[in-house]
């Protein structure tokens, strides 16, 4: 079956320090891969999504690779804001039939220190 | 005005009661989901909704019930409550036009005493 596995923090950081959040992922087929964040007290939201190999994702600053040969969808981000500390998932998108379900992974708690 | 409502935010309940989640939406999307989310554990799938007529069991579906009552319209109830379904429970809304974004309401806090 598909799963997400997902750095495991917390994982805090001074501003403008440089972000790595590493994905990796268990599918069969072609599935799509997204980054979603949460920041505190809301709902998710899409950050980034990539749907087939070597395509980039990016927003706000952040980019994600989707890497076929190693099943990874690391999600980057080159200096850090405040305004990033929030809960980051990965998740992947997989078609069988007529279903698409997404599969999250466990979620990184990220906090940026002044 | 919120694409993706939910009613109540934040409730308190007591165990063997029931309660029911409402979850509405105007993104005019066919397919809802509804997840909880624990502390270090994710998001994980209760059910989901294709169209009005199709409900689907999802990973830890034991213990909830639910009801689409109209395309924008999808309900999550649980008929005896129990102190392990305390969490946060999200809804989200997709659609084939979107290719599969879900889009999430802002989530509803159950706590079961």
């Amino acid at each position: 079956g598909n799963s997400v596995t997902q750095m495991e923090g917390p994982v805090t950081l001074s501003e403008e320090a440089f972000l790595t959040i590493n994905c990796t992922y268990t599918a069969t087929g072609y599935p799509s891969l997204f980054w979603y964040v949460q920041y505190p007290g809301e709902g998710l939201q899409l950050l980034l999504k990539a749907t087939k190999a070597d395509d980039k994702g990016s927003n706000k600053g952040f980019e994600a690779t989707y890497r076929k040969e190693t099943t990874s969808f690391h999600l980057e981000k080159g200096s850090v804001q405040v305004s990033d500390s929030a809960v980051y998932f990965c998740a992947l998108g997989n078609s069988g039939g007529s279903n698409y379900k997404l599969t999250f992974g466990k979620g990184t708690l990220l906090t940026v220190n002044p | 005005d919120a694409d993706v409502t939910q009613t109540p935010r934040n409730r308190i309940t007591k165990t063997g009661k029931r309660i029911m989640l409402e979850c509405s939406q105007t993104k005019g999307h066919d397919r809802m989901y509804w997840y909880r989310q624990d502390p270090g554990l994710g998001l994980q799938l209760i059910y989901y909704s294709f169209d009005v007529k199709d409900i689907n069991k999802g990973e830890i579906s034991d213990g909830y019930s639910v009801s689409r009552q109209a395309q924008a319209k999808f309900s999550l109830s649980l008929e005896s409550a129990i102190p392990n379904q305390t969490a946060l429970y999200f809804c989200a809304t997709s659609d084939f036009a979107s290719n599969n974004e879900q889009f999430f309401g802002p989530g509803t806090r159950l706590t079961v005493l």
